[in-house]
């Protein structure tokens, strides 16, 4: 089945800059990568996805690039700001497949330091 | 729009107490929603997966007969945890994917602590 790496587990920048999340996934049928951000006590809160027939897909202030030869996918955050604060979660899933289900990396706690 | 919510947003009842959460998909229709439990931490774990008019498909190690899972609408699921342990307590999350689309939004999440 599907197995989706993140990382860092943790990271902290300061106000301005920019933050990037990695994720990894194994099934190469996995066609839909969506990205979620989670505020402490909340539900996740869907911020960008991409399909695979795409290589990036930007947002304002939040891009998110697909890789398929390597199976790896990024989100990106420039100028981030304090409310940016929460935990990211990364996501893949073989939609239309037998296997339909969100399968969800272990999160990222971001900081933005004022 | 995409607007999922849950009800209660938390609640705390005794050991051997039966619990329904709600979700519903307030401005969309949703052939399909998922239940989730989340540790403190720790990431989403998928618990069930309720089609409107069948019956859940839970996953691997999900006691189908502790948590009952109902999908009577399209707008609404509702997650009984029977005879409810301390082991339950837990935060629990819904999520409904809209008709004919692959997005899932999730309602804000219920905590349940059994005492």
């Amino acid at each position: 089945g599907e197995n989706v790496e993140q990382h860092p587990s943790t990271l902290s920048v300061q106000e301005g800059d920019s933050a990037v999340i990695k994720c990894t996934y194994s099934d190469s049928a996995s066609n839909y990568f969506p990205w979620y951000k989670q505020e402490l006590g909340k539900g996740p809160q869907l911020i960008i996805d991409i399909r695979s027939n795409v290589g990036e897909k930007k947002d304002q202030r939040i891009a998110v690039t697909l890789n398929k030869t390597a199976k790896h996918f990024s989100l990106h955050i420039t100028e981030t700001q304090p409310e940016d604060s929460a935990v990211y979660f990364c996501a893949a899933m073989n939609y239309g497949g037998s296997q339909g289900n969100l399968i969800f990396g272990k999160g990222t706690k971001l900081s933005v330091k004022p | 729009g995409a607007v999922v919510s849950q009800h209660p947003s938390w609640v705390i009842c005794k050991s051997g107490t039966s619990v329904k959460i709600e979700c519903r998909s307030l401005d969309f229709q949703a052939t399909t929603m998922f239940w989730y439990r989340q540790f403190p931490k720790q990431s989403l774990m998928l618990m069930a997966t309720s089609n409107e008019g069948s019956k859940a498909t839970y996953e691997q190690g999900v006691e189908k007969d502790k948590f009952l899972i109902n999908h009577a609408s399209l707008t609404l699921s509702t997650l009984t945890v029977t005879s409810a342990h301390p082991e339950d307590s837990s935060f629990y999350i819904c999520s409904a994917e809209r008709l004919d689309s692959v997005e899932q939004y999730f309602g804000p999440g219920t905590r349940l602590t059994v005492t």
